[in-house]
């Protein structure tokens, strides 16, 4: 089955600063590859996914790229502010499992003053 | 607006007692799934259902199970709570799309706790 790795897992960043988070995975067939931010005692919450026919995708100040030869991806936010202090959890899905999703293990960023 | 919705929030039981957490959704997703988060672990699949009548083993489903009798609801099982099974679980709806999966809907969480 599909394993996906997370790094860091945990990141601290100074407010302004870009933070980047990566992850792989192992099965060739993912195509589609969501992130979730997730605050403290909150649910997981949808912030951008990508798919496998798309390299790069861009929401304001958060991007997700991707290359599907190394087999990962990674989620970059750029002029972090406090707000953005939660968990990150990255995942992946493949076309024969429709819809279930693999997720690393999270990272946990700080963003400080 | 539609809603994924998990009861009860909060649950502290014993060893050995039968708990069943509920799962409602009323965005009509065909698809859905329990999550259990623990420290480390991130999120993983306990079980899931791509509709009515049918339901998947994930890669933790030992002594949990579901069932699905409706679109609207998957309600999980511990037949014999074990203090191993302290978490936080989450429930998650999606839509059926042809081809790649799409986004997973949370609910609030239930923490359970087994003394």
């Amino acid at each position: 089955g599909e394993n996906v790795e997370q790094h860091p897992s945990t990141l601290s960043v100074q407010e302004g600063d870009s933070a980047v988070i990566k992850c792989t995975y192992s099965d060739s067939a993912s195509n589609y590859f969501p992130w979730y931010k997730q605050e403290l005692g909150k649910r997981p919450q949808l912030i951008i996914d990508i798919r496998s026919n798309v390299g790069e995708k861009k929401d304001q100040r958060i991007a997700v790229t991707l290359n599907k030869t190394a087999k990962h991806f990674s989620l970059h936010i750029t002029e972090t502010q406090p707000e953005d202090s939660a968990v990150y959890f990255c995942a992946a899905s493949s076309t024969g499992t429709a819809s279930k999703l693999t997720f690393g293990t999270g990272t946990r960023l700080q963003v400080t003053l | 607006d539609a809603e994924i919705t998990q009861s009860p929030r909060h649950k502290i039981t014993e060893t050995g007692r039968q708990v069943t957490l509920a799962c409602h959704q009323t965005w009509n997703h065909n698809n859905m799934f329990w999550y259990r988060q623990d420290l480390g672990h991130g999120l993983r699949l306990i079980h899931y259902s791509y509709g009515v009548q049918d339901t998947n083993k994930g890669e933790v489903s030992d002594g949990y199970s579901v069932s699905r009798s409706n679109t609207e609801d998957l309600p999980l099982t511990l037949e014999s709570a074990a203090s191993s099974q302290t978490s936080v679980y989450f429930c998650a709806s999606s839509e059926s799309l042809q081809g790649p999966g799409g986004p997973q809907h949370f609910g609030d969480g239930t923490r359970l706790s087994i003394l």
